[in-house]
Parts: C-alpha cells; structure tokens; sequence
C-alpha cells in the first residue's frame, strides 16, 4: 500500500531556508517519477517542481525556480524539497505527490508521465516576520 | 503555458441528482493528457480521472471524464454526500503543468 508522509513544514522569515522530506513506502522511488505541488490557504493547487524516476529530469515552476531545490535519496527512499529565499507568497501546505505509472526511458530519453495518483497528507510552510 | 480555466467555480445540485463540470484549456491538450482530482476539506486531493476519462483505481461509476482538445467534462450522476467537495483538472502536456481554478459542489 502506497504511502507519503511529508514533514519538515513550520513557521519561517522571509530570506530564510527550510528543507521538507516526503517518506515513502509502498513503492520505490527509483521506480517513478515524484512531485511537489503546493496549495496556498484557501487557493487551489499549483505544481512546484518534479523529478524523475532515474533522476536525470528536474523540473520548477517559474515561480520557485532558482530557489527550491527537488532531490530524492533512494536508499530511504525520501524525497526532499529545499527551500531558500523564501517569500510570503511561499506560504501554502506542500504536498508531495507519485506519478500514476513506472517511469521509462526510450531511444536516450527519459519520460515522465505527470499525474499524482497518491499523495500525502501535506505539510504546512508558513513564510512570515 | 497552458491555462485551464473551470466552471462554473459553485455548483448547487442535490442529493441523487447529476452534476456536469467543465474544464477549458488555452490551448489544445495532446493526447487528452488531462487529470481530473477531487479534495475536500482538511485533505489532499485524490485522483479521480487520467487520460480524460480512464477512473483511477477505486473510483465509483458514478464518475466520468469525457472530451479532447480543449474542452473537458468531468460528470457525476446521482450524487451522493460524499461527493460534495472541490473538484480540480489538471492538464500534463507539457510544462509546466498547471492546474483549473477549481469548482465546488456544494449542496443545494
């Protein structure tokens, strides 16, 4: 049985770093491509960044990119999330999300497949002075 | 970038009745690659729909995803309580992905 569980999620200043872990179980992360997607308090939900199941792809949106880092270590098969510069607008519960299939490589290329069929339960980030 | 753009964003229907939601994309979404997700309060969300119209696993009959291009429909027959929550489609393209505003369906 898939299961996410993010922590890492708190109260910080602006221009500070925090780092979010999503422990995995149920599956390998080698195996599938992971997500970030975000939800700011009362907003709908934004992708934050991907990276897939070999490692090789990573991907931001605008809005993080430069700032947040995605990562993954498959010997405890967690995924990770820095943070730094955070801003306001940074505040949201941050999920972390599983690909709905295996991911695969063909002809020299890797590829993902871009939608979450588990998710965790979320953790809270909270960007203020 | 992609925009998807759902209505209505309130939906009134009672209990046993059916509900038609609508997702618009700026663009046309290749190969159907649109998600359909439900959340409800306190929540993550959960997959509901993939492929436009594929149900994820464990999901009621009473769901279905319809259309191509950019016009999507996510239809829900007879209500039940259980269903009444916020509703959001996802398109995975390209990048980046981006999600509709969302539409609850709310209680008349």
């Amino acid at each position: 049985q898939v299961h996410l569980v993010e922590s890492g999620g708190g109260v910080v200043q602006p221009g500070r770093s925090l780092r979010l872990s999503c422990a995995a179980s149920g599956f390998t992360v080698s195996n599938y491509a992971m997500y970030w997607v975000r939800q700011a308090p009362g907003k709908g939900l934004e992708w934050v960044a991907v990276i897939s199941f070999d490692g090789s792809i990573k991907y931001y949106a605008d809005s993080v990119k430069g700032r947040f880092t995605i990562s993954r270590d498959t010997s405890k098969n967690t995924l990770y999330m820095q943070m730094d510069s955070l801003r306001a607008e940074d505040t949201a519960v941050y999920y972390c999300a599983k690909d709905g299939l295996e991911g695969y490589c063909s002809s020299g290329n890797c590829y993902t497949h871009n939608w979450f069929d588990s998710w965790g339960q979320g953790t809270l980030v909270t960007v203020s002075s | 970038e992609i925009v998807m753009t759902q209505s209505p964003v309130t939906l009134s229907v009672s209990p046993g009745e059916r509900a038609t939601l609508s997702c618009r994309a700026s663009q046309s979404v290749r190969n159907s690659w649109l998600a359909w997700y439900q959340q409800k309060p306190g929540q993550a969300p959960r997959l509901l729909i993939y492929g436009a119209s594929t149900r994820a696993a464990g999901v009621p009959a009473r769901f279905s995803g319809s259309g191509s291009g950019t016009e999507f429909t996510l239809t829900i027959t007879s209500l039940q309580s259980e269903d009444f929550a916020f509703y959001y489609c996802q398109h995975y393209t390209d990048w980046p992905l981006t999600f509709g505003g969302g539409t609850k369906v709310e209680i008349k």
